[in-house]
């Protein structure tokens, strides 16, 4: 399983984008990379996931480096219900429902 | 179309009990994953169920054990309870066709065992 290096914690403004990094360089080339947030006192949800190009939906946009080593979650308009615990995961597509957590990226958001 | 649904809440039981948490899956899904997480920390898996068998553990005792009913409900069994499985655990429910497929997760159940 490919391992995930998140900040434990960013700041941002009301309105403002906000770039959530995630380092993942033991990445195998068919792992596809899942985003999934944690609102307080709820379960995850999926946010967004993407294999080699850019994605968009209407959560976020997912930006993934050349070598796939790095990604790059970008909210763009932070609203305060965007304040959750952001998790970058890599999945196999055969994998399953296994999904790997790791300690996240902390995301606090002024008003 | 109703979302996850766990039971009970929350929970209180002392060291050495047994406990029975409950799942039902969202309408449609054919397969269930059941996490641990302590505070401040990620999920962790523990099992996945797909009808009805299960399919993947984590690294978790064989005193936690899981079923899977044919109407996709499921039940998280922990036998001789511990301090340490204080914890939020939480159900998943997807549909799997052979590939990956989204998560959706209940709101999960608070366990504190005394």
């Amino acid at each position: 399983d490919a391992k995930t290096t998140q900040p434990n914690s960013m700041e941002s403004n009301e309105e403002e984008p906000v770039h959530l990094p995630c380092n993942h360089s033991t990445i195998s080339g068919t792992d596809y990379i899942h985003w999934y947030r944690q609102l307080p006192s709820q379960g995850p949800e999926y946010v967004i996931h993407g294999l080699t190009s850019n994605v968009n939906n209407r959560m976020a946009s997912l930006a993934i480096a050349e070598d796939r080593k790095s990604s790059t979650l970008i909210l763009h308009r932070a609203t305060l219900r965007d304040a959750a615990v952001y998790y970058c995961i890599p999945r196999r597509d055969n994998q399953g429902g296994k999904l790997i957590f790791g300690q996240g990226t902390e995301l606090s958001v002024k008003p | 179309e109703t979302g996850v649904t766990q039971s009970p809440t929350h929970l209180i039981k002392t060291r050495g009990q047994q406990v029975t948490l409950r799942c039902s899956s969202q309408s449609g899904h054919n397969t269930v994953s059941w996490y641990q997480q302590a505070l401040g920390q990620g999920p962790q898996f523990i099992f996945q169920y797909y009808r009805e068998e299960e399919n993947g553990r984590g690294n978790f005792p064989p005193r936690f054990s899981g079923l899977q009913f044919p109407n996709y409900s499921s039940e998280l069994n922990v036998n001789a309870l511990e301090l340490d499985d204080s914890a939020l655990y939480l159900c998943a429910s997807s549909f799997i066709r052979g590939r990956m497929g989204e998560q959706f997760f209940g709101p999960g159940t608070r366990l504190t065992v005394l």
